[in-house]
């Protein structure tokens, strides 16, 4: 079956500007999970949801930071007012639910550039 | 989440098995073990997890010790694909649902 998918795959952007990256889950899977990785860095929480509770915003860096989650599938992070330290790459990963002997099913990525 | 510790990295060669140790002293009696790797460039995938017993699938094996305190990943026979770096996760049934990640161990396989 289809797996997570994501888009952009790539996105560049000026600094200051917004962004919006997508993330499709695998059907049926209530968790849904949103991390980011920095060039040469380890993967970093930022945001969770859980079918409709309130999300876990917990990782979040900044209030520039904002995700959202329609109809408990399809989610997308919204940047605003980009700066270079956002650049990296944004994983999407889903789960039946958030479990912790659910595997997580990670999307390939967005890389975000921001200049 | 408890803390794992691995080694920054390990190099194999091709065909032999290798064994990816990771100590996780503080694991609590809930707490499940996960692995998971990253290839280049590309997302995290699961790997194999266990909680007590030691588990078998077609990516790997895992070893769990009798104390819970260390395990061992172990792929049976390594492939250039296998090149990766390699987490150990612990995952608890706590409020925090998402995975902690380390710096997990930069597996390097020789022709």
């Amino acid at each position: 079956g289809a797996g997570v998918s994501q888009s952009p795959s790539n996105k560049v952007t000026e600094k200051g500007k917004d962004v919006e990256l997508r993330c499709d889950p695998i059907s049926g899977h209530t968790a849904l999970y949103w991390y980011r990785q920095s060039l040469g860095q380890g993967l970093e929480f930022l945001i969770y949801f859980q079918g409709n509770s309130a999300p876990d915003k917990s990782g979040l860096p900044s209030d520039r930071f904002s995700a959202e989650r329609t109809g408990g599938s399809v989610s997308t992070l919204t940047i605003q007012r980009t700066q270079q330290e956002d650049s990296a790459v944004y994983l999407c990963a889903s789960s039946l639910s958030g479990v912790p002997y659910n595997e997580q099913f990670f999307g390939p990525g967005t890389r975000l550039t921001v200049l | 989440d408890a803390k794992t510790t691995q080694p920054n990295s390990m190099e194999s060669n091709e065909e032999e098995p290798v064994h990816l140790p990771c100590n996780h002293s503080t694991i609590s009696g809930t707490d499940y073990i996960h692995w998971y790797r990253q290839l280049p460039s590309q997302g995290p995938e699961y790997v194999i997890h266990g909680l007590t017993s030691n588990v078998n699938n077609r990516m790997a094996s895992l070893a769990i010790a009798e104390d819970r305190k260390s395990s061992t990943l172990i792929l049976h026979r390594a492939t250039l694909r296998d090149a990766a770096v390699y987490y150990c996760i612990l995952r608890g049934t706590g409020s925090a649902r998402q995975l902690t990640f380390g710096s997990g161990t930069q597996l390097t396989v020789l022709p």
